[in-house]
């Protein structure tokens, strides 16, 4: 069974810059989440979709950050305008969602980005 | 003062060494306990979970849960140059609704031959 793909595994782009991150998650897994990891750091959740509805949002910067799920499968992460600041990986996630708390998430590889 | 303490090391021990993991938390709500394993350039893994207190064995493994210090540890015994890698201790509390996963910094380990 295939894992959760995400696309592009790394990404350079100049300040000002808007980029944008793809995430496949595992077939069947309802529950998808976008988690940044600043180097040393572990990750930090970003987003949580239940299918298509963002249910969890409260620590993504909508000044600059956006996301959505069409069809509650694939999902979009994008940042416009980057910042110098938001070079970091981007991870994502998915679990089936029927066990509530005890759900486990499985993640991507993470896009590296660079702003430079 | 973070939620969830975990020294980034990193730690170097020979290969057949007995390794010790532990993070310290804050948030006494916090009931189910985890430690991802990550190889570098890789995403994390899920290596062990435990719910409350007590210990769990899992092949050269070992999750330790003590609440009355909110401390947990992670054992690995006979370690192998193959884990050599960052893990991420996490928690999660499960009252009420959904509540997110908070991790740790993550340690790094290096096994030598």
């Amino acid at each position: 069974e295939a894992g959760v793909v995400q696309s592009p595994r790394y990404k350079i782009i100049e300040k000002k810059q808007p980029v944008a991150f793809w995430c496949n998650p595992i077939s069947g897994h309802n529950t998808l989440y976008w988690y940044l990891q600043n180097l040393g750091q572990g990750p930090e959740l970003l987003i949580r979709y239940e299918n298509e509805e963002a249910v969890d949002d409260s620590q993504l910067p909508k000044d600059r950050f956006s996301a959505e799920r069409l069809k509650g499968v694939d999902s979009t992460l994008k940042i416009q305008p980057a910042e110098l600041g938001d070079s970091a990986v981007y991870l994502c996630a998915s679990s089936s969602g029927t066990s509530g708390n005890t759900d486990t998430q499985y993640f991507g590889p993470g896009t590296r980005l660079t702003v430079l | 003062q973070k939620e969830v303490e975990q020294d980034p090391g990193p730690l170097s021990v020979p290969e057949g060494a007995i390794v010790s993991l532990n993070c310290t938390y804050s948030n006494s709500a916090f009931q189910y306990f985890m430690w991802y394993r990550q190889y570098s350039r890789k995403g994390p893994e899920l290596l062990m979970y435990t719910y409350s207190s007590g210990n769990k064995e899992d092949g050269r493994f070992t999750a330790q849960v003590d609440k009355s210090s909110k401390y947990i540890s992670l054992f690995i015994r006979d370690s192998q140059p193959s884990d050599s890698a960052t893990y991420l201790c996490a928690m999660r509390a499960l009252s009420g609704g959904y509540n997110k996963l908070i991790f740790g910094a993550g340690t790094r380990l290096a096994v030598h031959p």
